[in-house]
């Protein structure tokens, strides 16, 4: 199964542009990616699906057109222009893994985004 | 209005049990997957187990296997998680989700902790 990493943490000023990273596992590089925005106290709310010709479907309900995806070996980007104090939240990605008779979904370690 | 909302946790000392239940509404609940995903603590997601909309298809993370129980009520669009034989290392938010890989909608989560 995928192993999925993020860096724990990440930081960017208001009005700027940041790009999280996650990092799949060797072996799996045709994987798609679900991101997920986690505000303080919240649950998680989807974001986006990306694959390696970029965004897969359509974005979660009411995602600014500020954020996007891009993919490319085994990283899946999320990058989010002209940051809002409202952005600041853990990111998480998470992909699927069944074989038919077996299914895991595994989760990356989340980035903590802090807007300065 | 699209919503689930999680029920039943609490405090259980080590050994003991505890169900949760998981009440959608706003969608046709018998048409989707639905999973459990937990987060301990300053943590980050952790997939915890899925169901098949009709209920017939079960798949468990290796963690809770033989322990927790995933069952589904489509009559009274709720889902559950029977967790026996609980640990320490069990503490944490459970959030329900619509779907099996890719979630569109979670819950706020309800806090399950496990100590003496």
């Amino acid at each position: 199964q995928p192993v999925l990493t993020q860096p724990p943490s990440a930081s960017a000023s208001l009005g700027a542009t940041v790009t999280l990273t996650c990092t799949l596992s060797s072996g799996y590089s045709n994987y798609k990616v679900d991101w997920y925005q986690q505000r303080p106290g919240k649950g998680p709310r989807f974001v986006m699906r990306v694959g390696t010709g970029g965004i897969v479907g359509s974005k979660g309900d009411g995602i600014p057109d500020r954020f996007s995806v891009l993919g490319s070996g085994l990283n899946r980007y999320l990058t989010i222009k002209n940051i809002q104090e409202e952005d600041e939240s853990d990111y998480h990605c998470g992909a699927d893994h069944g074989t038919g008779s077996n299914f895991v979904w595994v989760f990356g370690g989340g980035t903590k985004l802090t807007v300065l | 209005e699209v919503q689930l909302l999680e029920s039943g946790g609490g405090l259980v000392q080590p050994g003991g049990s505890l169900r949760l239940s998981c009440a959608a509404s706003g969608f046709t609940f018998s048409s989707y997957a639905m999973s459990w995903v937990r987060q301990a603590p300053g943590k980050g997601l952790g997939w915890v187990s899925v169901i098949s909309g009709s209920g017939g298809s079960t798949f468990y993370a290796d963690s809770v296997k033989g322990r927790f129980t995933i069952s589904r009520d489509n009559s009274k669009n709720t889902l559950y998680l029977q967790m026996n034989s609980l640990r320490a290392e069990d503490t944490a938010v459970y959030y329900c989700a619509n779907g099996r890989g890719r979630a569109d909608i979670w819950g706020q989560g309800t806090m399950v902790t496990v100590s003496s």
